[in-house]
């Protein structure tokens, strides 16, 4: 069964960069996409973005595309998100989630989340 | 960008109740759609993938169903468990949107 293992949490400044990583364990990794997630205090979901592990093609959401980049290590089953130019707004907690190539519509399982504080 | 409604904001029941959520989209998703469960502190849990598939080890109690461009979750014979805050997600066309949420209360 695979599991998404998400780096710790983050303070940052405003204006400095922040990168989350999300780890997967299990064989199903290399042949699956990750979407990130994220959830301010209180609020909704927000979708950020997602790359397929194979072709390593990815897509941000249109509000975050010049300040987010998502990568992969398949070295190490490893999704990296870069985000910069932090913002108080940018505040929440992170989730990657993962889906096999073979269903993208399954989606069940996510990492434990990763909050990022943003503060001066 | 395909707009997700989700309705309705919140909701209270007892248990043993049926209580429905819906989730309109702005246009057609093709079942393209997933349903989730979230408690506080906790990430979301998958509950049905492709609008009306059950998940592994998820009650039965739990169902969706498709109208157009309507989709639907349905809990039956409703459990102190099962509250929480229930989302919807869209995968038909990037950004993959989510309905805006559903606070569930067990009275």
């Amino acid at each position: 069964q695979m599991q998404l293992v998400q780096s710790g949490p983050e303070v940052k400044r405003p204006g400095t960069s922040v990168t989350l990583s999300c780890k997967g364990s299990g064989s199903r990794f290399n042949s699956s996409a990750v979407q990130w997630v994220r959830q301010a205090r209180g609020q909704g979901l927000e979708w950020i973005g997602w790359i397929v592990i194979g072709s390593g093609n990815t897509n941000v959401a249109q509000n975050l595309h010049d300040r987010v980049s998502i990568s992969r290590d398949e070295s190490t089953d490893t999704v990296h998100m870069e985000v910069r130019s932090l913002k108080s707004e940018d505040t929440a907690v992170y989730y990657c989630a993962a889906a096999p190539a073979s269903d993208w519509l399954l989606w069940d399982r996510w990492g434990q989340g990763a909050l990022v504080t943003v503060s001066s | 960008d395909v707009q997700m409604t989700q309705s309705p904001s919140s909701l209270s029941a007892s248990v043993g109740d049926t209580v429905t959520i819906t989730c309109r989209a702005s246009g057609d998703i093709y079942k393209s759609l997933d349903w989730y469960q979230q408690t506080a502190g906790k990430p979301p849990k998958l509950l049905l993938s492709a609008a009306t598939r059950l998940t592994d080890g998820v009650p039965s109690r739990f169902g969706g169903s498709v109208s157009g461009t309507e989709y639907t979750l349905t809990v039956t014979n409703l459990q102190p468990a099962d509250s929480a805050t229930y989302y919807c997600q869209q995968f038909y066309r990037v950004p993959y949107t989510f309905g805006q949420g559903t606070k569930l209360e067990i009275k």
